[in-house]
């Protein structure tokens, strides 16, 4: 089964807001990864958590992870036109690069 | 550091036929890993190689297979294609294999079956 789920959401902001998605798995993680993805293109790598860390920081990204809910978070902060994406969670059972993605929330920022 | 390459981008072909894609990691990076991508699917795990080794295999028929070579570039071919083999492939490229190292995609080669 997949791992690694998005709550199917569809966000549209205006720039300047923040914006909140959430990912939940079923298994144990090795780690989780967060990555973007613009119209069909290549995926973006956006940040890493290993399961032992519980936030992470990179920018206008902040991410939690809480493995006790196996859910994590991630946190766009004060958002621009550019960070409309489709925004995947990736989680890593093994640690073997064998990544399992869930479906992906989509983010529309109005300038 | 340039990033990963993955050729072609597009791509045509009918059924029954095969195709072969390319994939150039980063420099220094040993594994190489490839996803389908669908609408209907999502993102799904084809398989990794490290080492000219294919270490993780995902639940995809034998029509598709890879490998490595001693440069890490990496090739996939889907042989007698299908209509539902239309996707997006992405290769993703990551220092070594067995650890917490990230993976960096290509931009993806659009296959279309018709």
């Amino acid at each position: 089964s997949q791992q690694g789920e998005e709550d199917p959401q569809a966000l549209s902001i205006q720039e300047g807001e923040n914006a909140t998605m959430n990912c939940s798995y079923k298994t144990s993680i090795n780690n989780l990864q967060w990555y973007r993805q613009n119209s069909g293109r290549g995926l973006v790598h956006l940040i890493l958590i290993r399961s032992n860390e519980r936030e992470k920081h990179s920018g206008r990204l902040r991410v939690t992870l809480d493995t006790s809910k196996k859910s994590s978070s991630l946190l766009i902060t004060a958002s621009r036109a550019a960070d409309t994406a489709s925004y995947f969670c990736a989680t890593d059972a093994y640690g073997n690069n064998r990544l399992a993605f869930g479906k992906g929330n989509q983010v529309v920022v109005i300038p | 550091k340039a990033g990963v390459t993955q050729t072609p981008r597009y791509l045509i072909k009918t059924r029954g036929q095969q195709v072969t894609l390319s994939c150039s990691p980063i420099s220094g990076h040993r594994s190489v890993s490839w996803y389908q991508q669908t609408p209907g699917q999502g993102l799904q795990f084809l398989f990794e190689y490290f080492s000219e080794t294919q270490r993780n295999k995902g639940n995809f028929p034998g029509r598709f297979s890879g490998r490595q070579f001693s440069n890490s570039r990496s090739e996939m071919n889907v042989s007698t294609l299908e209509l539902g083999d239309s996707a997006l492939y992405l290769c993703a490229s990551s220092l070594r294999t067995g650890s917490n190292t990230e993976a960096f995609f290509g931009q993806g080669t659009r296959l279309t079956v018709v």
